[in-house]
């Protein structure tokens, strides 16, 4: 069965330090993943995703996250932190085929931010 | 223009009443979803659309759940009899097609059963 696994439930940086969040995924071929965004109150935004190709991928916002298929990993990442990156991080990977393209999520990461 | 929107943002019922659920997707997408954010459970898909036909239902947690999709535009996603763990925050998002496509998301509706 597909799934996906955040192992971080919160994590707690500080301004301008680095970030990586984990991810881990469970799915029976090459996974389209993704990473969103959800600020409180605000819907779901899209900041990176992977379908194939290069496996260092850029997003919105200076994220970047990488694919490392031994490792059924796509973490993501960014050099420095700014206050206002505090938000939940969702991990998620794509079905393909005749399932459409439904997304399954991790759990999220909530990140707060030091000043 | 426009994003996708919900109505409405806020709805509180009692238990056992049925509800509606609106959602607005982006004009000139065909594909919409369904999904569920509760506490408990996370991020759930629960239907997905392709024009008014709704190949994939499997995350329906009941048959209290029901969706359809008129004219290939707007969604409706009715709870009947509802309980209070279908509290949670109904999430739609549409996309140009389906498999590769990026969703975009509402802004959601957040249900409150009593």
């Amino acid at each position: 069965a597909q799934s996906v696994t955040q192992p971080d439930i919160h994590i707690t940086v500080s301004e301008g330090a680095s970030l990586e969040l984990r991810c881990n995924y469970s799915y029976g071929a090459t996974p389209y993943l993704f990473w969103y965004v959800q600020s409180p109150g605000q819907g779901l935004q899209l900041l990176l995703k992977y379908f194939s190709g290069d496996t260092l991928v850029q997003g919105i916002k200076g994220f970047e996250a990488e694919f490392k298929r031994s490792q059924s990993s796509f973490n993501l990442r960014k050099p420095s932190v700014h206050w206002s990156d505090a938000a939940e991080y969702f991990c998620a990977v794509g079905a393909r085929g005749n399932q459409g393209g439904k997304l399954i999520f991790g759990q999220g990461t909530e990140l707060s931010v030091k000043p | 223009g426009a994003g996708v929107s919900q109505s409405p943002s806020n709805k509180v019922t009692e238990k056992g009443k049925d509800v509606e659920l609106r959602c607005d997707p982006i004009s000139g997408h065909t594909a919409l979803y369904w999904y569920r954010q509760s506490l408990g459970q996370g991020l759930e898909f629960l239907i997905y659309f392709q024009g008014n036909s709704a190949p994939d239902k499997s995350g329906l947690p009941s048959d209290r759940f029901s969706a359809e999709r008129t004219g290939g535009s707007v969604s409706t996603l009715t709870i009947q009899r509802t309980q209070q763990e279908d509290s949670a925050v109904y999430l739609c998002a549409s996309s140009f097609g389906a498999v590769q496509e990026t969703q975009y998301f509402g802004p959601g509706t957040r249900l409150l059963v009593l």
